[in-house]
């Protein structure tokens, strides 16, 4: 079985600042890792995955993450954020070998001050 | 491309009334389905999940079922409903990958 852990529960940053949500997995065999985020009132939209190859993944939006196995974990960054970042961002692990289900953290509250 | 669509939006309903909340998704076949629900300040937790047709995982023991008629077809329902209950509802698939995609929510408030 796998969990996950999301550190913070809120991150207040203020805008043009960058971010760090932290992501940490644990896991007894390979992994796929994916950050969701859900902006208010609305549905999961899928930000970024890994599944293989770079440890480092990239969104359309400007944010990253970078899979790193030896700590466990898959932190997404953003070197600037803008108000239109505000949302709740969930980090989500799931094994590779044929799982049906994702575990998802508790999600991460980003707040962007103007 | 794959679609997915879940229905009501918004639904209020006193306590004690059934429950049936709709999904369905196009342009993929034998997808696994899954029903999360999001309370108020909280996480998302998995409800059901299926397969296939008449396929049900319940990861919850609760008052809550879900049904798939269908291949493409997921119901969530509820003969009694509890003010526990209320909450964002979120109807989602399988994609390559383990990649899941989510529908665009219900919100249920139980009064």
């Amino acid at each position: 079985a796998q969990s996950v852990t999301q550190l913070d529960s809120q991150v207040p940053v203020f805008e043009e600042a960058p971010v760090e949500l932290r992501c940490n997995y644990s896991s007894s065999v390979s992994v796929y890792l994916f950050w969701y985020v859900q902006y208010p009132n609305q549905g999961l939209q899928l930000l970024l995955k890994y599944l293989s190859g770079s440890t480092l993944v990239e969104s359309i939006n400007g944010f990253e993450a970078e899979f790193n196995k030896s700590q466990t974990s898959f932190h997404l960054r953003k070197p600037s954020v803008h108000i239109s970042d505000t949302a709740e961002y969930f980090c989500a692990v799931s094994d590779i070998f044929g799982n049906e289900k994702l575990t998802f953290g508790t999600g991460t509250r980003l707040t962007i001050i103007p | 491309s794959q679609t997915i669509h879940q229905w009501p939006a918004t639904l209020v309903q006193p306590v004690g009334s059934p429950l049936s909340l709709e999904c369905t998704v196009e342009g993929t076949s034998n997808p696994n389905l899954y029903w999360y629900r999001q309370a108020a300040g909280r996480g998302l937790q998995l409800l059901f999940y299926s397969v296939g047709i008449g396929q049900i995982s319940s990861e919850v023991p609760q008052n809550l079922s879900a049904s798939r008629p269908q291949d493409r077809q997921f119901i969530l329902s509820s003969k009694k409903l509890l003010l526990s209950d209320s909450g964002f509802y979120l109807c989602a698939w399988m994609s390559s990958g383990n990649t899941i995609y989510f529908g665009e929510g219900s919100w249920l408030t139980v009064v």
